[in-house]
């Protein structure tokens, strides 16, 4: 019962370096997510997926690239770490858009960057 | 642009009493809509959905009433237990945008004893 699960759990960063947050989910879903969540906010879509080969914005995509070669995995790319980007990042999945499934996340990653 | 929000930042129950969440939302084209329990280091676990269609869905101790005529969600939790503390997240889902959820700021829960 893995579920959604996200890599790694914690990561401090200095400014200007690049990082890749992990992704993966074993429930055949289609649609994958990308959030980040600030200290007492809501969460705030960054990218999403479709399906293998298919990425779009969601509000927030400035400094984020996605890329999804697989149904399995969608990794989150930071090029140039800035301080703005410190926040917990969260990767959601769901089966498809039709029906309306709910999204199901991954515990998050905390990201600080200095 | 089009949001969901929150009344009250942060509810305190006794322990054993009922809990009301509640959530405004502004879009009226809005078609589904879900609630989330975030406890702390976690990410948010989906607790009940209910479709535009339908007023009211009931789950085990959780309850979500829809009133589309103001625009009003709420969560009702039976017999609050410790364990139900944690952050309530509500969110709209606009089956048209590609199944995008915007997220309310979410309501903080503290359970006493």
């Amino acid at each position: 019962n893995a579920g959604v699960t996200q890599t790694p759990k914690f990561r401090i960063l200095k400014i200007g370096q690049s990082m890749t947050l992990q992704c993966a989910q074993d429930m055949n879903h289609n649609y994958m997510y990308w959030y980040r969540q600030d200290p007492g906010m809501g969460l705030k879509l960054i990218y999403y997926s479709v399906g293998a080969g298919i990425t779009d914005k969601g509000e927030v995509p400035n400094g984020y690239n996605v890329s999804r070669s697989t149904t399995e995995d969608f990794p989150l790319r930071l090029e140039l770490a800035a301080p703005s980007q410190t926040s917990v990042y969260f990767c959601a999945s769901s089966k498809t858009a039709r029906n309306n499934q709910p999204q199901h996340f991954g515990d998050g990653t905390r990201l600080s960057i200095l | 642009g089009e949001s969901v929000g929150l009344h009250l930042p942060t509810l305190s129950v006794q322990e054993g009493d009922n809990s009301i969440i509640n959530c405004a939302y502004s879009n009226s084209a809005s078609d589904y809509f879900i609630w989330y329990k975030q406890e702390s280091g976690k990410g948010p676990q989906f607790i009940i959905d209910i479709r535009s269609n339908m007023d009211k869905r009931q789950g085990q101790r959780v309850t979500v009433l829809l009133n589309k005529t103001v625009k009003h969600l709420s969560l009702q939790i039976a017999a609050t237990q410790p364990g139900d503390s944690a952050v309530y997240f509500c969110a709209e889902n606009l089956k048209a945008a590609g199944n995008k959820l915007t997220f309310g700021g979410g309501t903080r829960v503290l359970v006493k004893p």
